[in-house]
């Protein structure tokens, strides 16, 4: 069965703290897709990353980073520099094989950040 | 522009009222689907429409009703709601080859009183 743990429930950071959020992914398929979202307190799920399961490259977007590796099965994401801005809950995701031309996402439980300045 | 629109944005509603909740993407995606999501929980896919045709429902009580009326636009319709019913409906849409990233909507705040 495809499962997706986020083990940290809650993280509190002080400003221009650096912050690693976990994710460990379960799937059976050799062919998958990772992703994060950002769900600040308005509501919206924005979208920050896509990784497929043949891409091992790290990323890095300005302050944020991804770590992938299929050898532990995670993905973490990591936050340099903490800003306030950066306060919401994260959620990791695991896209189910594909088929008929849509995805189901298997979320994590969610990790809520609080950045304080 | 990856923008998934959504109204309203919050809606209360009596247990005998019918409502629609509406979403709009124009991205040309053709995949769309409707989450419910409760206060500190991820969100739970409800349905799927690939191509206009309901792909996939997940076994949601027949008080709510999807609709997909054109490749651009996704309803819900709601009648007879219970107070656990309450919580926040997330839209999202995404191209349609299932490898896709689904990109959401700012969801609407559904009250059942």
């Amino acid at each position: 069965a495809q499962k997706v743990t986020q083990a940290q429930t809650e993280i509190s950071v002080v400003e221009k703290e650096d912050v690693t959020l976990d994710c460990v992914y379960e799937t059976r398929d050799t062919t998958y897709y990772l992703f994060w979202y950002k769900q600040p307190p308005s509501g919206e799920l924005v979208f920050l990353i896509r990784r497929n399961s043949f891409d091992e490259q790290n990323e890095i977007s300005g302050r944020y980073s991804w770590n992938f590796q299929k050898s532990t099965s995670s993905f973490n994401f990591t936050i340099t520099a903490s800003q306030v801005v950066d306060s919401a809950v994260y959620f990791c995701a695991l896209s189910e094989r594909p088929a008929g031309g849509y995805n189901k996402l298997i979320f994590g439980a969610g990790t809520r950040l609080a950045v304080h300045p | 522009d990856t923008e998934v629109t959504q109204t309203p944005k919050h809606l209360v509603m009596g247990m005998t009222n019918k409502k629609s909740l509406k979403c709009e993407q124009h991205m040309g995606h053709r995949a769309m689907y409707w989450y419910k999501q409760k206060a500190k929980k991820p969100p739970e896919l409800m349905f799927v429409y690939s191509y206009e045709k309901l792909s996939i429902n997940e076994s949601v009580p027949s008080r709510f009703s999807p609709e997909c009326p054109n490749s651009s636009l996704l309803n819900l319709h709601l009648h007879a709601l219970q107070p656990e019913d309450s919580a926040l409906y997330l839209c999202a849409s995404s191209q349609g080859s299932g490898k896709d990233t689904q990109y959401f909507g700012p969801g609407t705040r559904l009250t059942v009183l």
